[in-house]
């Protein structure tokens, strides 16, 4: 069965500084790596996938992600932390011609001013 | 405006009651999903459905009941509520299976429930 793991319940970061959130994968295939991000109150918003090719993907609003198939990880980074990006982080995998995602327990990302 | 939406927001039940969620997309999405958000466990599938009138159960669906009859809509329906039912629950929609989207999935702003 596939499954997700973000071993991190809480990163902080002080801003400006690059950021990282950690997530790997256990799947019997290849997979389709999700990163979310939740804003009080508020749904799940999606910021970048990896399907195939380059295991550098770019998303929404400066993040990216970096796919390492012999680690099983994809983890979330940024350049430059924002206090803006505090939020919860969700790490998700599919497989392909599948219906439906797994997600991850979150991580809850700190920006210190 | 285009888009998905939850009602109500918030409501507070007493257990043994019978309350619906109800959902709503406006983009014809073919796939609409149900998850609980509770602390320590993310996010879990209740229910999905990859059209109107197909169904399909998820990681925890027991005690709850979906239906679509329209493509727009996904109500979600706890029978007989219990208290381990309070939680936050989101709807999701899909264009096509996640994997052959480039949007894989836009979510509501969740229902806070609560079952006392």
């Amino acid at each position: 069965a596939q499954s997700v793991a973000q071993p991190e319940d809480q990163v902080n970061v002080a801003e400006g500084n690059p950021l990282t959130v950690k997530c790997t994968y256990s799947v019997s295939g290849n997979p389709y790596l999700f990163w979310y991000v939740q804003y009080p109150n508020r749904g799940l918003q999606f910021l970048l996938k990896y399907i195939t090719g380059d295991n550098l993907v770019k998303g929404s609003y400066g993040f990216e992600a970096e796919f390492n198939k012999s680690q099983t990880s994809f983890h979330l980074k940024k350049p430059s932390a924002l206090v803006s990006d505090s939020a919860l982080y969700f790490c998700a995998v599919s497989l392909n011609r599948d219906d439906k995602i797994i997600f991850g327990k979150g991580t809850r990302l700190h920006i210190l001013p | 405006d285009a888009g998905i939406t939850q009602s109500p927001r918030y409501k507070i039940t007493e257990t043994g009651r019978q309350v619906t969620l109800m959902c709503h997309q406006t983009w014809s999405h073919s796939y609409m999903f149900w998850y609980r958000q509770d602390l320590g466990h993310g996010l879990r599938l209740i229910y999905y459905s990859a059209a109107a009138d197909i169904t399909d159960k998820g990681e925890v669906p027991d005690g709850y009941v979906v239906s679509r009859s329209k493509t727009e809509n996904f109500p979600l329906t706890l029978e007989s509520a219990t208290r381990s039912q309070t939680s936050v629950y989101f709807c999701a929609s899909s264009h096509n299976r996640v994997s052959y989207s480039n949007q894989p999935q836009h979510f509501g702003d969740g229902t806070r429930l609560s079952i006392l």
